[in-house]
């Protein structure tokens, strides 16, 4: 059974750090784009990054360029995401999910991103 | 980087067929075939439910099929049933080799 488990969510202050983590299970896990999708409370589902399956090609939405980094550890079968200089507007579940076909067939349950002075 | 547009809102009564909108530009559904969708009850992960227009992933139900005209594309849900009320999502890959997600829209099963 393919499972995705994100952590490391939590409360931090506007200008500083969190580093998400995904770990992945029950599929050959260096063998998929991986991505970040997130949802701010009430709102839609927004892209916000992916890497290939052996981490050398990564892609980011245009609003947190130069701020977030995605990698992945494919010996440990865990993605990450850096954030650096979050702002109130990143608050949002973060999600990570596998692509398949050019679809998102399986999510993780998500991690909470509240940014708040 | 602004969101495909979607209804916000959509309503049906058990056993009419209802259809979502998605529309984006060239540099997205009208360029590729890699239009997704997706159900999100509340309180829950998104599931995948068409993937590349119109190919349903084992296990979903072929009430469920999706559709593509130019920049637009399109899910019907035939058969309603009271279960499919939920927030509906299109996605699509892009010319600058990202996705792009829709703004979502809220089926209601009257």
């Amino acid at each position: 059974e393919v499972q995705l488990v994100e952590s490391g969510g939590g409360s931090v202050q506007p200008g500083g750090s969190l580093r998400l983590s995904c770990a992945a299970s029950g599929f050959n896990f260096n063998g998929n784009w991986i991505h970040w999708v997130r949802q701010a409370p009430g709102q839609g589902l927004v892209w916000v990054s992916r890497i290939s399956g052996d981490g050398t090609t990564t892609y980011y939405v245009d609003s947190v360029k130069g701020r977030f980094t995605i990698s992945r550890d494919n010996a440990k079968n865990t993605l990450y995401l850096q954030m650096n200089s979050l702002r109130v507007e990143d608050t949002a579940v973060y999600y990570c999910a596998r692509q398949s076909n050019y679809g998102f067939d399986s999510w993780g349950q998500g991690t909470l991103v509240t940014v708040s002075s | 980087q602004s969101a495909l547009t979607q209804p916000p809102s959509v309503s049906g009564s058990p056993g009419q067929s209802v259809t979502i909108s998605c529309t984006g530009t060239s540099s997205d559904v009208g360029t590729y075939n890699r239009v997704s969708w997706y159900q999100q009850p509340p309180g829950t992960a998104p599931k995948l439910l068409i993937y590349e227009v119109d190919n349903r992933p084992s296990g979903v139900p072929d009430r469920f099929s999706g559709s593509k005209s130019g920049n637009t594309a399109s899910l019907t849900i035939s058969g309603l049933q009271a279960e499919d009320e939920a927030d509906y999502y299109c996605s699509s890959y892009t010319t600058s080799n990202t996705f792009r997600f829709g703004g979502g829209t809220k089926l209601t099963v009257l």
